[in-house]
């Protein structure tokens, strides 16, 4: 069964850091490229980044460009996210999600993490 | 990149269909056929209903379709069932490799 468990939510001050990680299991990991997508209660989703499954491409959304910054594991089936700088605006749920097929995220996000809350706030 | 048009509410009686569109334009949902659709319900993590405009995962029952129409994309729910209420949101590439979401559309079955 795959399988995707965010852990690092936490409450942090505005100007802080925060590591989220996504362990991966059930599938092949390098493989599939993976994605972060969050949601603030109560709105909708965005996508914050995408990485390659070998890790040599990635892509953010504008407003994180600069402070964020995603990584993996393919050893370790670890997808990572390291947000510095962090701002009250960056307050969501983030979910990791694994495309759904080897052609990438563009093809959609076949499995979703159940998400880890990032509480960013003085 | 701004993001997809939905409309916020949508709604249907059990055994109706409904239709919920996602606006963008020829840069995003016009330009490329990776248009994908979510449905979420309340506390839980999006599951893929939908990807490149009309194909359904293994699991999807198919009284969900996509389309698409230039600029437009569509999920039709057809039977709708006490189950299918939800969130649903629509998702597109956008080109230099980014993605966009929709605002969402709350599906309510009256």
């Amino acid at each position: 069964e795959v399988q995707l468990l965010e852990s690092g939510g936490d409450l942090v001050q505005p100007g802080g850091s925060l590591r989220l990680s996504c362990a991966a299991s059930g599938f092949i990991f390098s493989s599939y490229s993976m994605i972060w997508v969050r949601q603030v209660p109560g709105k909708g989703l965005e996508w914050v980044s995408s990485i390659s499954g070998g890790g040599d491409y990635i892509y953010y959304t504008d407003s994180v460009k600069g402070r964020f910054t995603v990584s993996r594991d393919n050893s370790k089936t670890t997808l990572s996210l390291q947000m510095n700088n962090l701002r009250v605006d960056d307050t969501a749920v983030y979910y990791c999600a694994k495309a759904q097929t080897l052609g990438g995220v563009r093809y959609g996000m076949g499995v979703w993490g159940q998400g880890t809350t990032v509480i960013v706030s003085s | 990149q701004s993001a997809l048009t939905q409309p916020p509410s949508a709604s249907g009686s059990p055994g109706q269909s409904v239709t919920i569109s996602c606006t963008g334009t020829s840069s995003d949902v016009g330009g490329y056929n990776f248009v994908s659709w979510y449905q979420q319900h309340p506390g839980k993590a999006p599951q893929l209903l939908i990807y490149e405009v009309t194909k359904r995962p293994s699991g999807v029952p198919d009284r969900f379709s996509g389309s698409k129409s230039g600029n437009t994309a569509s999920l039709t729910v057809s039977g709708l069932q006490a189950e299918d209420e939800a969130d649903y949101y629509c998702n597109s590439f956008g080109g230099s490799n980014t993605l966009v979401f929709g605002g969402g559309t709350k599906l309510t079955v009256l």
